[in-house]
């Protein structure tokens, strides 16, 4: 299995520009977040979806955009990039209780993209 | 209410040390309380976790110690390595619904040979 994968791992934009983070796993998981990981400040999820077709807000969900068509991908959208959205950007996934398999809490995380908004 | 405060913001401990970060929580509907560590350039990993009905959970030289009373948690890595060296997050999860996770600032561990 290779996990959890998230492309670009480096990129930079322009303000105003837009883009599509890919993530996708292979582990069959119910769960998929978006998480933002910023300097002292941790990291903070953006979107999750619980399954395919279902996707909600987390606690910084403004200016970027998901959907969620297949179980295996999680694409997250920066519609009109702005400096305040240069950060390190993490996909995770895992289990739900309702998928019929032992259940953890545990989440998987991608290797990141790195974002710079100039 | 629902902040997870963790400290501190950066630790050096000498190989052979005991590491020791501590978080703190508000909000009682909190059901599970992971510790992840990251290395550079590397997305998190999860280290260790602990549910509010024990109050120490031990595997290899890591630990977690659990004060529901106190609302607080805190990891410790005894025998320190080199190895070791990396940013630790204690987090914690809301019951009910979606496991979503309430980070905290993490600590930036150095272990010193």
């Amino acid at each position: 299995n290779a996990g959890v994968t998230q492309t670009p791992k480096f990129q930079v934009l322009k303000t105003g520009q837009s883009m599509t983070l890919q993530c996708a796993q292979d582990m069959n998981h119910e769960y998929m977040s978006w998480y933002r990981q910023d300097p002292g400040m941790g990291l903070r999820l953006i979107h999750y979806s619980v399954g395919a077709g279902i996707t909600d807000q987390g606690e910084v969900p403004n200016g970027y955009n998901v959907s969620r068509s297949t179980t295996e991908d999680f694409p997250l959208r920066l519609l009109s990039a702005a400096p305040s959205q240069t950060s390190v950007y993490f996909c995770a996934s895992s289990y739900s209780p309702a998928g019929g398999r032992p259940y953890t809490d545990t989440q998987y995380f991608g290797p990141g993209t790195r974002l710079t908004v100039l | 209410q629902q902040q997870v405060k963790q400290s501190p913001q950066s630790l050096i401990v000498q190989k052979g040390g005991i590491s020791i970060i501590n978080c703190a929580y508000e909000n009682t509907a909190f059901d599970y309380f992971p510790w992840y560590q990251q290395f550079p350039g590397k997305g998190p990993a999860l280290l260790i976790a602990i549910r509010p009905d024990v109050s120490e959970k031990k595997e290899g030289r890591f630990t977690i110690s659990f004060n529901k009373s106190a609302k607080q948690f805190s990891l410790h890595i005894m025998d320190s390595q080199p190895g070791d060296s990396a940013t630790y997050f204690c987090a914690a999860k809301l019951s009910g619904g979606y496991n979503k996770l309430i980070f905290g600032a993490g600590t930036r561990l150095a272990v010193h040979p």
